[in-house]
């Protein structure tokens, strides 16, 4: 069973571009977490979604932050335009029906310059 | 205060130690306590998981949970350099986002 990927793996971009994250959880798992994990801090929940549906987007910065999952499969992540802040590295997760883990994908390294 | 404390390290043992990795959390509505283990440039990799109070054990793992005093343990027996890595604790309340510590750098030298 293949577990989450994301891609990109690495991605630089100039304060003000434009960025889309992307992310695949396991096939089947309803539910999709992105987190971010800036230099010096601990992973921080961004937003939940089920299904294609967002669930909990609490943890979302700002407006720049626009997650999408459309038809409940693969998602993404668009920062726009980006701030020298939004660094860090973006996790994916997903966790199937009833169940508690949540399993993590390899993460994308953002660096704004 | 934060949510779960959990010191960074690093840690430093040599091969064959028990290891003993600590997180204390602070809202006793928690009831899931998760290790997660990261190594540099990979994404977090569920190692155990306990739901409530008590120990688990898997291998040469084992996970502790004192919900009394809102402590929670990962104990690695006969650690080995290919242990090394970010040990992270997290936990959450039922089905929804977990809370993660720090994490915790452990070494295991040869």
């Amino acid at each position: 069973e293949a577990g989450v990927t994301q891609f990109p793996s690495h991605s630089v971009i100039e304060k003000g571009q434009t960025v889309t994250l992307r992310c695949d959880p396991i096939s089947g798992h309803d539910n999709l977490y992105w987190y971010r994990r800036v230099m010096g801090k601990e992973i921080k929940f961004l937003l939940h979604f089920v299904k294609e549906s967002k669930q909990d987007e609490s943890g979302m910065p700002n407006n720049r932050f626009l997650a999408e999952r459309t038809g409940g499969t693969y998602s993404t992540l668009k920062v726009q335009p980006a701030e020298l802040e939004d660094s860090g590295v973006y996790f994916c997760a997903s966790r199937g029906q009833d169940r508690s883990e949540q399993y993590f994908g390899p993460g994308t390294r953002l660096t704004v310059t | 205060q934060k949510e779960v404390e959990q010191d960074p390290g690093p840690l430093s043992v040599p091969e064959g130690a028990i290891v003993s990795l600590n997180c204390t959390y602070s809202n006793s509505a928690f009831q899931y306590f998760m290790w997660y283990r990261q190594y540099s440039r990979k994404g977090p990799e569920l190692l155990m998981y306990t739901y409530s109070s008590g120990n688990k054990e898997d291998g040469r793992f084992t996970a502790q949970v004192d919900k009394s005093s809102k402590y929670i343990s990962l104990f690695i027996r006969d650690s080995q350099p290919s242990d090394s890595a970010t040990y992270l604790c997290a936990v959450y309340s039922g089905y929804s986002t977990l809370t993660f510590g720090k994490g915790t750098m452990l070494l295991v030298s040869p």
